[in-house]
């Protein structure tokens, strides 16, 4: 089946340790996304590639990092200098034309 | 930053009810209007992609309509069913943002009440 995956669906980490998000996606999309949720908040765009060994911030990236070495993946590191990282993070992949985006599961990410 | 705002934030409806709202963004560098569904535990999944002013889009029992002079898109479901109750999410794209790149607003979230 196609679709995206994100791993792990919980997470919990201790205050000052580094922790990096998977989100692997076949279907073939150019264009892959990172968002944050928080309650009573829109999804927030941390970071977007939209072509491999390129991306670039989005509104919120400070304390966050990515990669893009694969199309199929785009993986999200959450640093020890983000000052609030325990939220809800979504992944999602785009083929291009009007945009529409395909998103993954989600992790919930608990910081200790 | 822009600025999409949704209302109400939240919403209770009797089933077999019709319902609407609202979600307002910049009228000026207009792209696109995207709605979404998010059900508890799942992923959000689209619903309507919309560009031109005036666009009706349909989907079973939910529609959508598009006002890009004024700035607001209305989404409108008849006979709501419990499999409707989510949290229903539009988003903005704008030409100077690039164009896959979203701006979400805050969310209605659905709940039918049997």
């Amino acid at each position: 089946d196609g679709g995206i995956t994100q791993s792990p669906k919980y997470l919990f980490r201790k205050e000052g340790q580094n922790v990096t998000l998977s989100c692997e996606q076949n279907l073939n999309h150019d264009a892959m996304y990172w968002y944050r949720q928080d309650p009573g908040q829109g999804l927030r765009l941390i970071y977007y590639s939209q072509i491999v060994n390129d991306f670039q911030k989005g509104d919120i990236a400070e304390g966050y990092s990515v990669s893009r070495e694969k199309k199929e993946s785009f993986p999200l590191t959450v640093t020890s200098a983000q000052k609030n990282p325990t939220a809800f993070y979504l992944c999602a992949s785009s083929g291009g034309g009007l945009g529409t985006q395909y998103f993954g599961p989600g992790t919930r990410l608990t910081v200790l | 930053i822009l600025n999409v705002e949704q209302s109400p934030q939240s919403l209770h409806v009797q089933e077999g009810d019709s319902t609407n709202f609202t979600c307002s963004f910049p009228s000026s560098n207009f792209y696109a209007l995207h709605w979404y569904r998010w059900e508890t535990a799942k992923s959000p999944e689209a619903l309507f992609v919309m560009t031109l002013n005036g666009d009706e889009k349909k989907k079973g029992r939910i529609s959508a309509t598009l006002n890009t002079k004024e700035g607001y898109s209305y989404l409108y479901i008849k006979g709501s069913q419990p499999e409707d109750s989510a949290t229903y999410l539009c988003a903005f794209i704008g030409p100077n943002f690039g164009n896959e790149k979203l701006t979400f607003g805050t969310g209605t979230r659905l709940t039918i009440i049997p």
